[in-house]
């Protein structure tokens, strides 16, 4: 049954800081990983999908990485902005015709000014 | 862009009490899901539809719970017979053809409180 771990679970930072939030998963069978971005009381944003033939994704500040074998994907944002502040999410779609994505828990980040 | 909407964006119910959560998918995208997240908890799937009909369901995804497309734009989820363990957030989503490739984009929930 996957796994899905994100450390740390919360993190305080200042503006400006580069910062990597951590994701592992347990079943390295993925399909595919998504990033996303929930902002408190709405849904979630999609950042950036990486596919399991593919190290990494980018999009403006945000850098996505995938390591299948080790089981791991960070989440690199650079040049942190009190913006920034939102629980980031990872969550997997398992190979094998699974709809299903499974999240872990977040990442709350609060950049200060 | 093209977004997911969900309506009502918090419902109260009596416990017991059947409820109807309503979506509205992004117009060219052929499968739907609907995922909930109890307060404090992780985000959970629940059932995905496709080509009308269930392709996947959890063991959460009981008798309780059904799901419709009752025409070309909504998708609803039904839980008769709510219970108090009901309440949370409920979130909508849905994907393009070739799913598998396509990230799935996320209303912005209903909030269901059960009491």
């Amino acid at each position: 049954k996957q796994e899905v771990t994100q450390i740390p679970a919360a993190l305080s930072v200042p503006e400006g800081e580069n910062l990597v939030l951590n994701c592992s998963f347990t079943d390295s069978a993925i399909y595919n990983l998504q990033w996303f971005r929930q902002d408190p009381g709405k849904g979630l944003t999609s950042l950036l999908l990486i596919q399991s033939s593919q190290r990494e994704q980018t999009s403006g500040r945000l850098n996505a990485s995938l390591d299948k074998s080790s089981g791991r994907s960070t989440l690199y944002i650079a040049a942190s902005q009190p913006g920034d502040s939102a629980t980031y999410l990872c969550a997997s779609k398992l190979s094998g015709g699974y709809n299903k994505l499974i999240f872990g828990a977040g990442t709350r980040l609060a950049v200060h000014p | 862009e093209p977004e997911v909407t969900q309506t009502p964006s918090h419902q109260v119910t009596q416990m017991g009490q059947e409820v109807i959560l309503r979506c509205v998918p992004i117009s060219n995208h052929l499968y739907f899901y609907w995922y909930r997240q109890i307060l404090g908890q992780k985000v959970e799937f629940l059932v995905s539809f496709y080509n009308n009909e269930i392709s996947e369901k959890s063991e959460i995804f009981d008798d309780q719970f059904s799901v419709e497309r009752p025409d070309g734009s909504n998708f609803t989820l039904k839980i008769r017979s709510t219970k108090l363990e009901d309440s949370a957030m409920y979130f909508c989503a849905s994907s393009d053809l070739g799913q598998e490739l396509q990230p799935q984009h996320f209303g912005d929930g209903t909030r269901l409180s059960i009491l």
